[in-house]
C-alpha cells in the first residue's frame, strides 16, 4: 500500500520559516494537500491542490510537489500555528494519510 | 456555513458493530461526497471510506470487509457502520465533506468536531 513519510517534529523560531515535507513514491505526479490540527480541534485544510489555498486561510501558508516530495512552507511563522499537520493524497481511489508532523514555534 | 455533526450511542462492546451518523445543516448533501475519518488517541488520521449522495462507495481496503457507509438524503444525513469492532477501532471518529477534484485532488473542505468512540467490554 502507499505510505507517506513525515518528519514526527519541526522546531522553528517565531519570524522565521518553517518547512514540513512528506514523502512518497512519485508524490510529484498526484496532488498532496495539507491539513492544520490544533489540540482538541478537527483537522483543517490550509493547501489543496499541492499549492491553494482555502479562502480564510493566511497567506505565509505555502504548498509545493514535485518528485516525491511535497512541501508545506510557512513564513514569518507565527504562535498560532503551532499544531499539527498532515499531508495526504490519493493512491489508487484510496486516501493516504502522513503520520504527521508536530511543529513547534519555540 | 456547512456543518456537520456527527452522533452516536456511545461505548461499544468488541465484536459488536459500531454505528454513527453524520448531519449536514447549512447546506444540501446532494452534488457532494461524504467521508468517514477517524484518528486513535494520539495517533494520526485513517480514512475510512465515503459516499457520493447518489449512494455510490468508496472504502479503505484495509477496512473494506467490515464498513457499510450509507446516505439518507431526505434528513440530510449519512452514516458508518464498522462490524466486528476490537480495541483497535477505539478512535476519535470525524465526519467531513469531499471536494473532488480529477484522479487525485480531492480534499476535506468541512469536518465535524469529532466523536469518541471507545471499544471496551
Amino acid at each position: 500500500s502507499y505510505e507517506l513519510t513525515q518528519p514526527p517534529s519541526v522546531s522553528v523560531s517565531p519570524g522565521q520559516t518553517a518547512s514540513i515535507t512528506c514523502s512518497g513514491d512519485k508524490l510529484g505526479g498526484k496532488y498532496a494537500c495539507w491539513y492544520q490540527q490544533k489540540p482538541g480541534q478537527s483537522p483543517v485544510v490550509v493547501i489543496y491542490q499541492d499549492k491553494k489555498r482555502p479562502s480564510g486561510i493566511p497567506e505565509r501558508f505555502s504548498g509545493s510537489n514535485s518528485g516525491n516530495t511535497a512541501t508545506l512552507t510557512i513564513s514569518g511563522t507565527q504562535a498560532m500555528d503551532e499544531a499539527d499537520y498532515y499531508c495526504q493524497t490519493w493512491d489508487n481511489s484510496t486516501a493516504v494519510f502522513g503520520g504527521g508532523t508536530r511543529l513547534t514555534v519555540l | 456555513q456547512v456543518q456537520l455533526q456527527e452522533s452516536g450511542p456511545g461505548p461499544v462492546k468488541p465484536s459488536e458493530t459500531l454505528s454513527l451518523t453524520c448531519t449536514v445543516s447549512g447546506g444540501s448533501i446532494s452534488s457532494y461526497y461524504w467521508s468517514w475519518i477517524r484518528q486513535p488517541p494520539g495517533k494520526g488520521l485513517e480514512w475510512i471510506g465515503y459516499i457520493y449522495y447518489s449512494g455510490s462507495t468508496n472504502y479503505n481496503p484495509s477496512l473494506n470487509s467490515r464498513v457499510t457507509i450509507s446516505v439518507d438524503t431526505s434528513k440530510n444525513q449519512f452514516s458508518l457502520k464498522l462490524t466486528s469492532v476490537t480495541a483497535a477501532d477505539t478512535a476519535m471518529y470525524y465526519c467531513a465533506r469531499m471536494v473532488k477534484i480529477g484522479d487525485t485532488g480531492h480534499s476535506f473542505d468541512y469536518w465535524g468536531q469529532g466523536t469518541l468512540v471507545t471499544v471496551s467490554s
